[in-house]
């Protein structure tokens, strides 16, 4: 059972302009929420996050939008550039619990072109 | 670099062998995680550790195990391999043991090959 669906496999889009990325989840217990970028051979590496009290999270060129009733968030990249170009996992967590474990999404292979 | 160290970086070995991975996580972070990325199941959690304890567990299958000393690093225990436990896994790691923006920070992992 996917609790955290991330639909596009991937993703291309023009140096410059903006990058949607989107996930979906089903599980109506998470209350916490992150991006990860990954590049081949390295670890995933974290971007940003945002919490179920919230429904935008702003950081430099990356922002996180939450709807909550439609089980829904979106990673807008602005501008896009060349090396943004990576796999990008949505995951997501239970904050309540006395753990962190997070479940993540299957990934959306972005790539930004010149 | 994300300061988690993970080692090996590539193992390979065959079906019915015990090996061990390793992980040390960043300076001051208590937390260690353990994450399986195989190509059909995408990342899946497999336990976390705090301060020596576990906290919290995933689908981790009977056959691995883990802990983490009082020196903090973990090892991640897989006996019995099959093949379908061919896989890259990654440690990550994080100051508390849960709580919000208690952001996870993922070693380079270990492939794992099972022949």
């Amino acid at each position: 059972d996917q609790q955290v669906k991330q639909n596009s496999p991937s993703l291309s889009v023009q140096e410059g302009r903006i990058s949607i990325l989107n996930c979906d989840y089903t599980n109506s217990m998470f209350d916490y929420f992150l991006w990860y970028k990954k590049y081949p051979a390295e670890g995933p590496t974290f971007l940003i996050s945002i919490s179920s009290i919230k429904d935008k999270n702003e950081d430099g060129r990356f922002t996180v939008f939450l709807n909550k009733s439609a089980k829904h968030l979106s990673l807008h990249i602005v501008p896009s550039q060349p090396g943004d170009s990576a796999v990008y996992f949505c995951a997501a967590s239970i904050l309540t619990g006395g753990g962190n474990k997070l479940t993540f999404g299957t990934g959306t292979q972005l790539k930004v072109e010149l | 670099d994300s300061g988690v160290t993970q080692t090996p970086k590539h193992l390979i070995t065959a079906t019915g062998q015990r090996v061990t991975l390793r992980c040390s996580p960043r300076s001051g972070d208590l937390s260690v995680y353990w994450y399986q990325q195989s190509l059909d199941q995408g990342l899946q959690f497999l336990i976390q550790y705090y301060n020596g304890e576990e906290r919290a567990k995933g689908n981790i299958l009977e056959r691995f195990s883990a802990q983490q000393f009082p020196d903090l690093h973990s090892e991640l225990n897989l006996s019995s391999l099959e093949l379908g436990d061919s896989a890259l896994y990654f440690c990550a790691s994080s100051v508390a043991g849960g709580g919000i923006y208690n952001e996870q920070f993922f070693g380079p992992g270990t492939r794992l090959t099972v022949l």
